[in-house]
């Protein structure tokens, strides 16, 4: 079966320092990868997608970036963090039809906090 | 332009009473699918269900059912007989084909109270 891990669970970072979140998939190959952001009570924003190894679509202008070094690899990075960044971050997977229909499987989520 | 908009930012219920959690969409598109999910305190997305557009049938699953109306554009969600395990935050979604990207509504938070 599928599983999808994510790490840290937590953590507390100072303003302008880097940040390095790391999301692995087991049991799958040629996934879909992303990124959401959930800022404290509120929906799901996609940050990132990718669809293979070293493609990275970004959704949305900020000072993250993502990268995906390995096909069941997939990192959210920052060089500077700012307040704003705040928030729970969650990974998920999906299999690459690239059909509407395939559901995306979410990990346990990071929760970053930036003081 | 996609959006899914969930009116009830927070409802709370008395174990064993029914609840009614409603999503409403807008898309173009003909073909879509419609999902929703379940975030417990844990923080993890559960996916519970998808349906696509061109299914207008209501599904059952146990407590749990869902209503699809297209000329409403609403996939609204029951849960019957509410317990506390139900106590989450529920996320519609929206994905049209050939899309990457899950639209998803802002969610609500449900509370079931003993």
């Amino acid at each position: 079966s599928q599983t999808i891990h994510q790490w840290p669970a937590t953590l507390v970072q100072p303003v302008g320092s880097p940040l390095s979140l790391e999301c692995t998939v087991e049991g799958t190959s040629n996934p879909n990868l992303y990124w959401y952001r959930q800022a404290a009570g509120r929906g799901l924003q996609l940050l990132f997608y990718s669809v293979g190894i070293g493609q990275i679509s970004s959704e949305v202008p900020q000072n993250l970036s993502a990268s995906r070094p390995q096909d069941r690899q997939f990192i959210l990075s920052s060089k500077k963090l700012l307040l704003s960044d705040s928030g729970f971050y969650l990974c998920a997977w999906s299999v690459r039809r690239g059909l509407a229909r395939d559901e995306q499987f979410f990990g346990p989520g990071t929760r970053l906090t930036v003081l | 332009a996609q959006k899914v908009t969930q009116a009830q930012t927070e409802i709370s219920v008395v174990e064993k009473e029914d609840v009614t959690l409603d999503c409403v969409y807008e898309t173009r598109d003909t073909t879509y699918y419609l999902f929703w999910y379940k975030q417990p305190p844990s923080g993890e997305l559960v996916f519970l269900i998808r349906r696509n557009s061109f299914d207008e049938q209501n599904e059952i699953s146990g407590r749990y059912s869902w209503n699809f109306q297209k000329s409403t554009s609403s996939f609204n969600f029951t849960i019957t007989a509410s317990q506390v395990v139900d106590s989450a935050v529920y996320f519609c979604a929206l994905r049209y084909n050939y899309g990457q990207n899950f639209v998803f509504g802002p969610g609500t938070r449900l509370s079931v109270l003993p």
